[in-house]
């Protein structure tokens, strides 16, 4: 059925970089779609960033847009969420999801990685 | 964007009591509603997609229903392992939001 586990979670300071990664396996990586979650502690879930299965198309939160970017390794079977000018407000949960289908639209998160916590704080 | 709501908030059931948690969304997202179960601690986990579609492995007693802008889980017979949040998330369009999450215990 697969499993996603991601790494590089950590404590950083406000306006520095970050790069969190999910390594994917027991599944055939290039049919799915990917995407993170993120989930502050003791609150909901907050739809972070996808990638398609090829990784030429990108989707992004209005609220890391532009500082947040995805990427995936075909040939390494990973994903990435490289996190620049972080914030107070980007302290959370951060999961890796994998999509029923090759793009995000129309379709659901049926794999979950166990989730690494990001914490940024002076 | 697309706003989701969920109702209620919190419920508190009986062991098998029938719970419906209904999720509205600001716009018509079709059929691309999924809904997830979180318990303390875990990662969510898929229930339902696409409105009516039970996930494999998922026990039958988790049935979606609805359309457009209105969405219903309900739980047919409520089981302690059925304690946790239950959220509905839309992939209609970007950005994919999250409903708040229904908070499900036991009385």
């Amino acid at each position: 059925q697969g499993n996603l586990v991601e790494s590089g979670g950590g404590v950083v300071q406000p306006g520095t970089s970050l790069t969190i990664s999910c390594a994917a396996s027991g599944f055939t990586f290039t049919n799915h779609a990917l995407q993170w979650v993120r989930q502050a502690p003791g609150k909901g879930l907050e739809w972070v960033a996808a990638v398609s299965y090829d990784g030429r198309d990108k989707y992004y939160a209005a609220s890391v847009k532009g500082r947040f970017t995805v990427s995936r390794d075909n040939s390494k079977n990973t994903v990435h969420l490289q996190m620049t000018s972080l914030r107070n407000e980007d302290t959370a949960f951060y999961y890796c999801a994998r999509d029923r289908s090759k793009t995000s639209s129309g379709s659901s998160l049926d794999l979950w990685g166990q989730g690494t916590l990001v914490t940024v704080s002076s | 964007d697309i706003q989701m709501t969920q109702s209620p908030s919190s419920l508190s059931a009986s062991v098998g009591d029938r719970v419906s948690i209904t999720c509205r969304t600001s716009q018509s997202v079709s059929i691309f509603l999924n809904w997830y179960q979180q318990k303390p601690g875990k990662a969510p986990k898929l229930l339902i997609h696409r409105a009516v579609t039970l996930q494999s492995g998922v026990s039958p007693r988790f049935r979606g229903s609805g359309s457009e802008t209105e969405f219903t889980l309900t739980i047919s017979s409520l089981r302690p392992e059925d304690v946790a949040i239950y959220y509905c998330h839309h992939s209609y369009s970007t950005p994919f939001t999250f409903g708040p999450g229904t908070r499900v215990d036991l009385k």
